[in-house]
């Protein structure tokens, strides 16, 4: 079983959908979480970054963590055709190595 | 504030042939990581720094790949010989090396073996 699993999609939605993208892990020793966006042919960009459960929230994009069931979610609101790309998840325990996803590939239809 | 640089961004060789990447992190950061990126794939770690010293290379296939991070700063990935199954995308990634620190990415330096 790989430590932190993602659907890969490939999602498709219309324009100002909301787009929920999640992933499940196994280690309950994972403290933080983090999403990135990574456009094609680009590195990995540094969306949202969390600390243990709870929710975040920074303009469209909402990062939610619940611990107790191993699950993580970033919801996209009025999701743009700038938001096609591919989310990757990650996580890591208090140490610095880090865990990631496959990866999730979105597109936004205008 | 910069980001982490990586060069070059583009890469073809022959199979059989040397390829070197460079990466420079972000300045403060301890701790500097190689991965290799296939696509469809998320990052797969090839090597951990934490300065100057290698954390972790249990992933890095040492008979074709080295790395060195001499003045624990800039960082310098090698291919020799190359292998077609070596056609992926090397990221550099960097960060403070405390405890929560964030993980930050370079724009990745894409190989192609022939």
């Amino acid at each position: 079983q790989k430590e932190v699993e993602q659907d890969p999609g490939p999602l498709s939605v219309p324009e100002g959908a909301i787009v929920s993208l999640n992933c499940t892990y196994s280690n309950s020793a994972f403290q933080y979480f983090m999403w990135y966006r990574q456009y094609s042919r680009k590195g990995p960009e540094l969306l949202m970054y969390t600390y243990s459960s709870g929710n975040k929230e920074d303009g469209r994009f909402t990062a939610q963590v619940d611990k107790s069931s191993k699950y993580i979610s970033l919801f996209i609101r009025d999701s743009q055709p700038s938001d096609s790309a591919t989310y990757l998840c990650a996580m890591r325990e208090t140490g610095n190595q880090f865990y990631f996803g496959t990866g999730t590939s979105l597109t936004v239809i205008p | 504030e910069a980001g982490v640089a990586q060069s070059p961004r583009y890469k073809i060789i022959e199979k059989r042939q040397s390829v070197a990447f460079w990466c420079n992190p972000i300045s403060g950061h301890a701790t500097l990581y190689w991965y290799q990126q296939i696509l469809g794939q998320g990052p797969k770690l090839l090597i951990q720094f934490q300065n100057n010293g290698v954390v972790d290379d249990s992933q890095l296939p040492k008979d074709r790949f080295s790395a060195e991070r001499l003045k624990g700063v800039d960082s310098t990935l090698k291919i020799q010989p190359a292998k077609l199954e070596d056609s992926a995308v090397y990221l550099c990634a960097s960060t403070h090396g405390g405890a929560g620190g964030e993980l930050f990415f370079g724009e990745g330096s894409r190989l192609t073996v022939l």
